[in-house]
């Protein structure tokens, strides 16, 4: 099995908790992806790694949010005082990034679906 | 700013028939387009890509697309679907060269009638 996986698959917080969702990228892969998905919608990016490098978080929502990935593998998203508006799919998804050619097609986990009560 | 527009929320086809899901993009440059596919409950499965040379692509599950620069265009198309391929569709962009965030479309729900 060495697909992106994410966990827990599915989660209900109370308003005012605080989440934390995992993905582990296929095994390699440089570049990691996280994307929002709310329902009916498109995944909308969030953020992105090179190795433990976060380059890019220009599509957090909110101050609530932030991710990690320490050793440049693992990487974890953390919400802190959820919020109604925070119910949706978390989408990861990982890269190789070998070349100017090819291999930057993002391979997804099967996300984490997030209710906020 | 990079866009992508799926103008057909919902397409309805009997089996066997033709299909074609049409997307629009926006985009400065050359872009890398991709479609997905994702079936209730999960994850986004890779159909094909368009990084340069051919227009034309091919894919997994028998689909096609084809890249039109002057129409600003990535239609999917499969020329007869199975009961199976019902599931929701999207049209992606991303910057070329480099791995990037990709935009998405809103998405188009194909069912499938027998």
């Amino acid at each position: 099995g060495a697909g992106v996986s994410q966990s827990p698959r599915y989660k209900v917080a109370k308003r005012g908790q605080d989440v934390a969702l995992r993905c582990d990228p296929i095994s390699g892969h440089v570049s990691l992806f996280w994307y929002q998905q709310a329902l009916g919608q498109g995944p909308e990016f969030l953020t992105y790694f090179q190795n433990e490098a976060q380059l890019d978080k220009s599509g957090l929502p909110s101050d609530r949010f932030f991710a990690e990935r320490p050793e440049g593998s693992v990487s974890t998203l953390k919400i802190q005082r959820t919020q109604q508006e925070d119910s949706a799919v978390y989408l990861c998804a990982s890269s190789s990034t070998w070349g100017r050619l090819g291999g930057y097609e993002q391979y997804f986990g099967p996300g984490t679906r997030l209710t906020v009560t | 700013a990079q866009s992508v527009t799926q103008p057909d929320i919902h397409i309805t086809v009997s089996e066997g028939a033709s299909l074609e899901l049409r997307c629009n993009y926006s985009y400065g440059a050359t872009p890398y387009l991709f479609w997905y596919v994702q079936s209730p409950g999960q994850g986004l499965q890779l159909l094909l890509k368009y990084f340069s040379g051919d227009t034309l692509v091919q894919g997994i599950k028998g689909f096609e697309a084809e890249f039109k620069r002057s129409q600003s265009s990535f239609n999917l198309r499969k020329p007869s679907v199975h009961w199976s391929d019902a599931a929701e569709y999207f049209c992606a962009v991303g910057a070329s060269g480099t791995a990037s965030k990709l935009t998405f479309g809103t998405g188009t729900r194909l069912q499938v009638t027998l």
